[in-house]
């Protein structure tokens, strides 16, 4: 079935530092993939997304390209903040109708000043 | 515009009981579905519903059930709880076609 890998971390940085988090997935079809954001207390919320091969998602300076040569999805900041502390999820759909979603494990970024 | 609301936030139950949360989601919204979410297994799907049919299912027990109302309103249980039912439960809803779940904060069930 379909899966996502992600770096588990934690990952803990300085402010300012440069950010990757590594996502790799396994699926039959071409999915749309997914940049989750989880602070303490919260829900998830969507942070950005890419449908298709070589798309590009971008929001709050984090961006992250869908390459399926590679099958990744690797999320990048240039510059982190202490705001910028959370849990972060990969996650695919498979666009098969549904709106099911398969996720990483997540990934926890703690940034200090 | 209200976002997806789940009730009850809290609470904390016993083994042998059964629990039933309930989610709304944002309007216009017909897909619902749910996930658990645990520190060791990470973000489970559960189900989906649309049009207060189950379209989806995850793979757990029958113990595990919900359903959706003509409203798009949808409540799941859990029957005979375990310790390791304790989770945060997660609600999110979708417009039809735009594979955007928008999620809300969460159920925190504990089970003693």
């Amino acid at each position: 079935g379909d899966s996502v890998t992600q770096m588990e971390g934690p990952v803990t940085l300085s402010e300012e530092a440069f950010l990757t988090i590594n996502c790799t997935y396994t699926a039959t079809g071409y999915p749309s993939l997914f940049w989750y954001v989880q602070y303490p207390g919260e829900g998830l919320q969507l942070l950005l997304k890419a449908t298709k091969a070589d798309d590009k998602g971008s929001n709050k300076g984090f961006e992250a390209t869908y390459r399926k040569e590679t099958t990744s999805f690797h999320l990048e900041k240039g510059s982190v903040q202490v705001s910028d502390s959370a849990v972060y999820f990969c996650a695919l759909s498979d666009k098969g109708g549904s709106e099911k979603l398969v996720f990483g494990k997540g990934t926890k970024l703690t940034v200090n000043p | 515009k209200a976002g997806v609301t789940q009730t009850p936030r809290y609470l904390i139950k016993t083994r042998g009981q059964q629990v039933t949360l309930s989610c709304s989601p944002i309007s216009g919204h017909r897909s619902v579905s749910w996930y658990q979410q645990t520190p060791g297994q990470g973000l489970q799907f559960l189900f989906e519903y649309f049009s207060e049919t189950q379209r989806n299912k995850g793979n757990f027990p029958g113990r595990f059930s919900g359903r959706q109302f003509s409203n798009s309103r949808s409540e799941m249980n859990v029957s005979t709880l375990e310790l390791g039912d304790s989770a945060l439960y997660l609600c999110a809803s979708s417009l039809e076609g735009a594979n955007v779940l928008t999620f809300g904060a969460g159920s925190r069930l504990t089970v003693l």
